[in-house]
């Protein structure tokens, strides 16, 4: 069972947009603005999308945004695009004896 | 170009040991912490080990420790982890990770991953 909890799976039609949960405690997403979201490809690396919440590495695009509210944060997908299909990672710092943790990853289907 | 590659996976019986390294390029190695992070097979994404920049701090998961040693040589730009008492869930591409600046979570450089395989 992983530390963070993100929904199974997630879907929507090109255009259209869709937004990711990732839930943890106060030990690590409501403790810190250590939040980073991943995606990956099938067969390949993770590819970092968002770090410290809300900020977008250079080359990413601006369709992706991360927010969070309490032990949740979120990752938004706007305009879907049927190369965003793909699994999404959240994680967390957690403190020093956790560091860092995972949540189990959502598969996001394009329509 | 920024690069990292891991080396080091392969086959090992239950309760053996085995040494994974990645050789950084392309970056200052020396200004940032590294960490391990491996998928088993069909699963999602496990954090392993982390290394601060200069080799002084460590982090394991608590999967791993006691078991796995993180190391890094700034002189030869390398990161290695050294795994011991190997068991079958320990099965996994083992991906090494350069961490953002400042950040505790955000790994923006990732290589292609090694394989490392215990049979029972």
């Amino acid at each position: 069972q992983s530390a963070l909890t993100q929904p199974p799976s997630a879907s929507g039609s090109p255009g259209q947009s869709v937004t990711i949960s990732c839930t943890g405690t106060s030990s690590d997403i409501g403790g810190y603005n250590y939040v980073s979201w991943y995606q990956q490809h099938p067969g390949k690396a993770p590819k970092l999308m968002i770090y410290e919440v809300s900020k977008r590495p250079s080359g990413v695009p601006d369709r992706f945004s991360g927010s969070k509210s309490g032990n949740t944060a979120s990752l938004t997908v706007s305009g879907l695009q049927a190369e965003d299909e793909a699994d999404y990672y959240c994680n967390s710092h957690a403190g020093s004896n956790n560091y860092v943790v995972f949540g189990g990853g959502t598969k996001l289907t394009v329509l | 170009e920024v690069q990292l590659l891991e080396s080091g996976g392969g086959l090992v019986q239950s309760g053996g040991s085995l040494r994974l390294s990645c050789a950084a390029s392309g970056f200052t190695f020396s200004s940032y912490a590294m960490s391990w992070v491996r998928q088993a097979p069909g699963k999602g994404l496990e954090w392993v080990s982390a290394i601060i920049s200069s080799g002084v701090t460590t982090f394991y998961a608590d999967s791993v420790k006691g078991r796995f040693t993180i190391s890094r040589d700034n002189s030869k730009n390398t990161l290695s982890l050294q795994m011991y008492s190997l068991r079958a869930e320990d099965t996994a591409i083992y991906y090494c990770a350069k961490a953002i600046v400042g950040s505790r979570s955000g790994f923006d450089i990732w290589g292609q991953g090694t394989m490392v395989t215990v049979s029972s």
